[in-house]
């Protein structure tokens, strides 16, 4: 089982429509998770840190479920704008960070 | 500005030639990163410092190489040995402590012609 797994998608979503990626990790000690945006070509840039009580920033929000081991991002109103790949991310615990990025989810928000 | 700084942006390469691409940050991270990444997939750690003169193998670190004389600098050598360079190679930072937000650079394509 990979570290961290993500849906590739591509998923094509309408403008104006809700979508939600899942991202499952192995580790059950991980200790921090973010989703992060990567527009093509371009480098990943922090969207959100995902907290154990959910969090809510505009028309994101991430959730956090310890027990089964995933985290979520729900986007919605989409937006053209939003069209990027979606990188999930999980810190490991250890004396370092162990940085693990899933593979990321495709976002294509269609006219 | 604060950030992470790359260079260069683009950068072309002939077979059996090293390379070295630079990377600088004003952001006072001890950690430093770098990434691999290949079209249609994720990112790949090379190498990873926590501190000065410190530096740790990640997961695909054969054919490269990389030094930490100084906190703000972590330039990674692209070595005649690593067999399929061409990517886009991405540097991060982040704070020590775990669970700190990572940052990256606008990253560095390299093309084998």
């Amino acid at each position: 089982r990979k570290e961290v797994e993500q849906d590739p998608g591509p998923f094509n979503v309408p403008e104006g429509a809700t979508v939600a990626f899942n991202c499952t990790y192995s580790n059950s000690a991980s200790q921090s998770f973010f989703w992060y945006r990567q527009d093509c070509r371009k480098e990943p840039k922090l969207l959100m840190s995902v907290y154990s009580s959910g969090n809510e920033d505009g028309r994101f929000t991430a959730q956090l479920n310890r027990a089964s081991q995933y985290i979520s991002l729900l986007i919605r109103d989409s937006k053209l704008s939003d069209s990027a790949t979606y990188l999930c991310v999980v810190n490991q615990p250890g004396g370092y960070q162990k940085v693990t990025f899933g593979t990321g989810t495709k976002l294509q928000v269609i006219p | 500005d604060g950030g992470i700084t790359q260079s260069p942006k683009y950068l072309f390469r002939k077979e059996g030639q090293n390379v070295t691409l630079s990377c600088e940050q004003n952001l006072n991270h001890d950690a430093m990163y770098w990434y691999r990444q290949d079209p249609g997939q994720g990112l790949r750690l090379i190498y990873y410092s926590q501190i000065v003169n410190d530096f740790q193998k990640g997961d695909i670190a054969e054919g490269y190489s990389v030094s930490r004389e100084k906190k703000e600098s972590f330039p990674l050598t692209v070595t005649s040995a690593q067999k399929n360079p061409t990517a886009f190679y991405l540097c991060a930072s982040s704070p020590l402590i775990s669970g700190n937000t990572i940052y990256f650079g606008e990253g560095s394509w390299l093309t084998v012609v």
